[in-house]
């Protein structure tokens, strides 16, 4: 199975949207409800922003949305702020107790 | 609260094996997948397998498939990985997460992996 596909990088504005891609197949992304996105800064644990496509955890600002449309999911950040960049990894349910993540995508806040 | 404790940062050699924990607290440890993520320098993270806790049983992704074993240990609610025949692209930040399906929503620090002769 390969990873998920990412763009490498996406940068913003502050106050600005960005939305960053995760493309599967229909056996992963496609197939399931199970998609997540996780936010990393350097030297630390991820940490989740988004489950089951377009749920946050309590904690999470509603600035994050996630949604998909056949075999691409999205992570939509609003009102962006320096403290969003970071790297942002896509994480999908591929069948039989398996999980693939993205390439992961560098967010830069210009 | 939560949390996910992993043990200390290991150097092996090549050949050699691994065993990283992750000690769970905060909530009932039976009750939730834990799963093991890996991430090598400068890389994105990669999905390595989980444990049922409650059970015991396993699931490995297909590339680690023969050089992994995760077991659990109730009484303790911990978590083990361990990885064999260690080669110097094993070299990596292993963390533990709990969840499953709807995403890992607690992850441990990380344990730092150092295969090198």
């Amino acid at each position: 199975q390969s990873a998920l596909t990412q763009p490498r990088s996406v940068s913003g504005s502050p106050g600005q949207s960005v939305t960053i891609s995760c493309t599967g197949t229909s056996s992963d992304v496609g197939g399931y409800k199970y998609v997540s996105w996780y936010q990393q800064y350097p030297g630390k644990a991820p940490k989740l922003m988004i489950y089951d496509v377009s749920e946050r955890p309590s904690g999470v600002p509603d600035r994050f949305s996630g949604s998909k449309s056949g075999n691409t999911a999205s992570l939509t950040i609003s009102g962006l702020q320096t403290e969003d960049e970071a790297d942002y990894y896509c994480c999908s349910y591929a069948g039989s107790y398996s999980w693939l993540f993205g390439g992961g995508t560098k967010l830069t806040v210009l | 609260q939560v949390q996910l404790v992993q043990s200390g940062a290991e150097v092996k050699k090549p050949g050699a094996s691994v065993k990283v924990s992750c000690k769970a607290s905060g909530y009932t440890f039976t009750s939730y997948y834990m799963l093991w993520v890996r991430q090598a320098p400068g890389q994105g993270l990669e999905y390595m397998g989980l444990i049922n806790p409650s059970g015991g049983g396993t699931s490995l992704a297909q590339q680690f498939q023969g050089r992994v074993t995760m077991t659990r240990d109730t009484s303790t609610s911990t978590v083990y990985m361990d990885l064999s025949s260690l080669r110097s692209d094993d070299t990596a930040v292993y963390f533990c997460g709990r969840g499953g399906g709807s995403g890992m929503d607690v992850w441990g620090q990380g344990t730092t992996v150092t295969v090198s002769s």
